[in-house]
């Protein structure tokens, strides 16, 4: 069993929808908690932190769902350039360890 | 403001045939991993280190050995390159806030 699981689409949307994306995670162990965006042929780069209380960052939101385990990022107002693929990430304090799903991608067309 | 840097960018490799990725990093970071990603499976940690001197095994070590000799370096290491192996390579650091930061990657291709 993989230990973070995402939807790999893609997600085809026009600009200007409203997308979210769910990611889940198998070890309740798990303490921190990201999205991270990849562009083709690119390095991940860090999106945003996922804090149990939720978050918030212009556009993006992020929900964390201990008790069932997953992890959401909401979209609003699509962009062109929010056309990407989304790495959903955990963080195991104990193990130093970081679990990537595979990405769940994202087209955004005019 | 380099970050992490990565080489080589490209790598083309004979079955059996070695070589040694480097990454370097320039903030002073205690912690760096080695990571595989291939099409449709997401990164794969390979092996990290929790500091200078210190290297563990992460979920796909096999055929693959490294180093950290000095803080701001961590080596990847190929033996013996197996096509199995032909893969893009990234390396990330981070400095305790578990934000990682990623070289450009290295794609590699064993014939």
């Amino acid at each position: 069993r993989k230990e973070v699981e995402q939807d790999p689409g893609p997600f085809n949307v026009p600009e200007g929808a409203t997308v979210a994306f769910n990611c889940t995670y198998s070890n309740s162990a798990s303490q921190s908690f990201f999205w991270y965006r990849q562009d083709c042929r690119k390095e991940p780069k860090l999106l945003m932190s996922v804090y149990s209380s939720g978050n918030e960052d212009g556009r993006f939101t992020a929900q964390l769902n201990r008790a069932s385990q997953y992890i959401s990022l909401l979209i609003r107002d699509s962009k062109l350039s929010d056309s990407a693929t989304y790495l959903c990430v955990v963080n195991i304090y104990n193990f130093n360890k970081f679990y990537f799903g595979s990405g769940t991608k994202l087209n955004v067309k005019p | 403001n380099a970050g992490v840097t990565q080489t080589p960018k490209f790598r083309v490799l004979k079955t059996g045939q070695s070589m040694t990725l480097l990454c370097a990093q320039d903030m002073n970071h205690e912690y760096m991993y080695w990571y595989r990603q291939d099409p449709g499976m997401g990164l794969r940690l390979i092996h990290y280190s929790v500091g200078e001197g210190t290297t563990a095994k992460g979920e796909v070590p096999d055929g693959y050995n490294v180093s950290r000799l000095k803080k701001q370096n961590f080596l990847l290491g190929l033996e013996s390159a197996a096509p199995s192996q032909t893969s893009v390579y990234f390396c990330a650091s981070h400095g305790g806030k578990n934000i990682q930061y990623f070289g450009a990657g290295t794609r590699l291709s064993v014939l």
